[in-house]
């Protein structure tokens, strides 16, 4: 399977807890981009990255959302002290370059106790 | 404040018959339309895009209408089938393509037999 993969698929977390998922991109795709869901809206960007670098946060990714992309290759996203609000799909998509289709995962499913 | 509003929610179409999907946006400087599909537990995918230097694009049974001056898109799936029924989202970019997608909120078509 060549396209994007996430992981774990779901995680259930008590409040308070930390989480991390991890997105690994299609291989050679520069452009890595983070993206939240909840129940019946479209995706909304949270940050993105050019190889390592992060160059775009939304304001929606608070102090406790970190991001990163070490190597250019794969990429984390830790949320600390979670809370009920950040029950949610994470979503990771990739692009070979500027302007290209972005090509999603499925997702990581969140769900706060 | 949405950017890309799209209706209706959810929409029922017998087999055989036409959905449409409408969406507006408001940033005349969107210049890339794309349209993703997604169906329960998994992540969107790209289904069909068009750039508004055309005012249509057809890719098998999906159509892209595009209606610059009225800044208004619409997806039409021709010969609807049960295996279409599923979410779609459409979505709309900046030029350069260095920021991210904003999405609509989504219609959950439910094609029935």
């Amino acid at each position: 399977d060549t396209g994007v993969s996430q992981d774990p698929r779901h995680k259930i977390t008590k409040r308070g807890q930390n989480v991390t998922f991890r997105c690994d991109p299609i291989s050679e795709h520069n452009r890595l981009y983070w993206y939240r869901q909840t129940l019946g809206q479209g995706p909304e960007f949270l940050t993105y990255f050019q190889n390592e670098a992060q160059l775009e946060k939304s304001r929606l990714l608070s102090d406790r959302f970190s991001a990163e992309r070490p190597k250019g290759s794969f990429s984390t996203l830790e949320i600390q002290r979670t809370e009920q609000g950040d029950s949610a799909m994470y979503l990771c998509a990739s692009s070979p370059e500027v302007g290209q289709p972005q090509h999603f995962g499925d997702g990581t499913r969140l769900s706060i106790l | 404040q949405q950017q890309v509003k799209q209706s209706p929610q959810s929409l029922i179409v017998q087999k055989g018959g036409i959905s449409i999907i409408n969406c507006a946006y408001e940033n005349t400087a969107f210049d890339y339309f794309p349209w993703y599909q997604q169906f329960p537990g998994k992540g969107p995918a790209l289904l069909i895009a068009i750039r508004p230097d055309v005012s249509e694009k057809k890719e098998g049974r999906f159509t892209i209408s595009f209606n610059k001056s009225a800044k208004q898109f619409s997806l039409h799936i021709m010969d609807s089938q049960p295996g279409d029924s599923a979410t779609y989202f459409c979505a709309a970019r900046p030029p350069s393509g260095n920021t991210p997608l904003v999405f609509g909120k989504g219609t959950r078509l439910s094609v029935i037999a």
